[in-house]
């Protein structure tokens, strides 16, 4: 079973609007992590936001925030007031385990291409 | 404060041959992972080193092998190259914050194509 799954191949959002990216994981682990990274065509993965399996509250940076629902396994990262420069392709991915006592490798989704228009 | 940064951006092989790919972490940062992108899909993890040590690995055949320096710099090593290598290769390093959670940072890849 895909441990990330990201449902939307593409997006359309008009400049200044927001956008929701739709992310659903599979694990059995009670202790995991959660994040969302941005891929413009140049290749580099940027990271955006993290969200613990533990945070009470849905992690913000920025124009960034993850709608974070424990019990539907879902990690949607909705984008706000988007930009032109916000075009690039978009991968949930997840560690497994805590975080502070283990190295853990990260499974990717197969990405979201979001395209902003103006 | 300088990225991950990685050599070549870009490289060109034949089958057959052999290859190295070169990866410098953040300074400071002690834990380098090796991922394959192959075009279209998300990342696939190969590696991750520490303090030097392999710490995990990957569902990759034993063509590929990766080490760490002293200096934390790491190295991903393809031998007997298939038309299938063809991928961008991307470098992360960790970063660990007050509460022990890992980030990883990428650095922006090695283009591999393989004729």
């Amino acid at each position: 079973a895909q441990k990330i799954t990201q449902t939307q191949p593409g997006m359309f959002v008009q400049e200044k609007e927001a956008v929701t990216l739709d992310c659903t994981y599979d694990t059995s682990d009670p202790s995991y992590g959660l994040f969302w990274y941005k891929q413009p065509s140049s290749g580099e993965m940027i990271f955006l936001i993290y969200q613990g399996s533990y945070d009470q509250q849905n992690a913000t940076e920025g124009r960034y925030s993850l709608n974070f629902q424990k019990a539907r396994k879902s990690a949607n990262l909705v984008i706000s007031a988007s930009q032109l420069g916000d075009s690039a392709m978009y991968f949930c991915a997840m560690r497994e385990g805590p975080g502070g006592s283990t190295l853990g490798r990260l499974y990717f989704g197969r990405g979201t291409q979001l395209t902003v228009w103006p | 404060d300088a990225g991950v940064t990685q050599s070549p951006t870009h490289l060109i092989k034949t089958r057959g041959q052999q290859v190295t790919l070169r990866c410098s972490p953040i300074s400071g940062h002690k834990s380098v992972s090796w991922y394959q992108q192959v075009l279209g899909q998300g990342p696939q993890f190969i590696f991750q080193y520490y303090e030097k040590e392999e710490r995990g690995r990957g569902n990759f055949p034993d063509r590929f092998s990766a080490r760490q320096f002293p200096n934390y710099s790491s190295e991903l090593n393809v031998n007997a190259l298939l038309l299938g290598d063809s991928a961008l290769y991307l470098c992360a390093s960790s970063f660990w914050d007050d509460r022990g959670e890992e980030t990883q940072y990428f650095g922006p890849g090695t283009r591999l194509l393989v004729l």
